[in-house]
């Protein structure tokens, strides 16, 4: 079974430029979930997908970030612009259902300077 | 917003048994205890899970305490592969509420 898939692995870009991540969950799962991991911290959940309907994106911070999930599958999420700390890592993960477990992808590490 | 409490860090030798502590004083009896790691570089990796019953599978052990508290994590014979974070999380299952990471304990295998 292939695993969650998620590219790019690495981008580096100037504050106030866009940026584009994207994810390709495990076949079959319902549930999408994207992350941010700043350093030394554990990865905190910015939205989540049931299928392709967000069921929370409290901790998205919506004036600059969105993602969708078109069709169900695959998940992009965008940050526009960037800010000097969204430096971090930005983690998919899926799983078939809600409260089952998750897979995760191994992350894109955004750097913005 | 985290609901569990980890030491920061640990050591254990290599072959030895590595016992992971977990506190959830506030845990409610519809959540579940649930164990990741997140060895360097990679994405975060389910280990196990719980509710009431002690719990085993291929990777680890999960010992819960009767009043549900606190948790232990036993990896039986610890290799130098197994060096990584471990997050302990509760969640109530089969509804929406967030996974809180917290930071985890760096465990470090040492030969």
């Amino acid at each position: 079974e292939a695993g969650v898939a998620q590219s790019p692995r690495y981008k580096i870009i100037e504050k106030r430029q866009s940026v584009a991540f994207w994810c390709n969950p495990i076949s079959g799962h319902a549930t999408l979930y994207w992350y941010q991991q700043i350093l030394g911290q554990g990865p905190k959940l910015l939205i989540q997908f049931q299928n392709n309907g967000v069921v929370d994106d409290s901790q998205l911070p919506k004036d600059r970030f969105s993602a969708e999930r078109l069709k169900g599958v695959d998940s992009t999420l965008k940050i526009q612009p960037a800010k000097l700390e969204d430096s971090a890592v930005y983690l998919c993960a899926s799983s078939r259902e809600v409260g089952a477990e998750q897979f995760f992808g191994p992350g894109t590490r955004l750097t913005v300077l | 917003d985290a609901k569990t409490t980890q030491p920061t860090s640990m050591d254990c030798a290599e072959g030895r048994a590595a016992n992971l502590p977990c506190n959830h004083s506030t845990i409610s009896g519809n959540e579940y205890v649930y164990w990741y790691r997140q060895i360097h570089s990679q994405g975060p990796q389910y280990i196990i899970h719980g509710l009431k019953n002690n719990e085993t599978n291929e990777m680890a052990s999960l010992i819960i305490t009767e009043d549900r508290k606190s948790s232990t994590l036993i990896l039986p014979h610890a290799t130098l592969r197994d060096t990584a974070v471990y997050y302990c999380i509760v969640r109530a299952i089969y509804n929406f509420n967030k996974f809180y990471f917290g930071s985890g304990t760096k465990l470090n295998v040492k030969p």
